[in-house]
């Protein structure tokens, strides 16, 4: 069964160093999505791509974070410098743009915390 | 722009109880509505989902919802709870927003089960 592939599962990282999320979407799917989940909270969207292209990055803090899908298939999600109040869930997710079918399929998350 | 309301953050029911959980959501037309499960420390898995047609669907584990516009509601329900689906659920929202699907989660309903 295809899958969301995120890595690494777990990132510990001191304040102020750099930080970055790799994940893969299921093959076909033009719809890419960052989420910020904060323990005991739901997911809170920070980007969103079309194929490359940003579409929403409206909750993302634009002054550390940074996001890319260079040729429309994996994506990167960068901190630097990271804050403590960074350490979350980042939960990477896809979905098929076409008629029909905008469910999101998730990956397993990278948990980080910041030391 | 649409929006989702757990209004339960927490619920407690005993192995073989029923169980619903509360969803009501915010658009201005009909949205796509999903609910996820997600256990601790993993991604977010797809229950099921409404699009359109009939108003009760069936998902994955036994779960069900109904659809009831006059509510603006996606409750879900089991009839039989089992140990197992002791997790966390959240409902989301999927909605055209410019050309693209966003998808909005609430903040989730954690269900602990009791022998």
């Amino acid at each position: 069964e295809a899958e969301v592939a995120q890595s690494p599962r777990y990132k510990i990282t001191e304040k102020s160093q750099a930080v970055a999320f790799w994940c893969d979407p299921i093959s076909g799917h033009a719809t890419l999505y960052w989420y910020r989940q904060i323990l005991g909270q739901g997911p809170e969207l920070l980007v969103q791509f079309q194929d490359e292209s940003v579409v929403d990055d409206s909750q993302l803090p634009k002054d550390r974070f940074s996001a890319e899908r260079l040729k429309g298939v994996d994506s990167t999600l960068k901190i630097q410098p990271a804050e403590l109040g960074d350490s979350a869930m980042y939960l990477c997710a896809s979905s098929f743009s076409g008629q029909g079918s905008p469910e999101a399929f998730f990956g397993q998350g990278t948990r980080l915390t910041v030391v | 722009a649409q929006s989702v309301t757990q209004p339960d953050i927490h619920i407690t029911v005993s192995e073989g109880a029923s169980l619903e959980l509360r969803c009501n959501y915010s658009y201005g037309a009909t949205p796509y509505l999903f609910w996820y499960v997600q256990s601790p420390g993993q991604g977010l898995q797809l229950l099921l989902k409404y699009f359109s047609g009939d108003t009760l669907v069936q998902g994955i584990k036994g779960f069900e919802a109904e659809f009831k516009r006059s509510q603006s509601s996606f409750n879900l329900r089991k009839p039989s709870v089992h140990w197992s689906d002791a997790a966390e659920y959240f409902c989301a929202v999927g909605a055209d927003s410019g050309g693209y699907q966003k998808v909005t989660f609430g903040t989730g309903t954690k269900l602990q089960v009791i022998p």
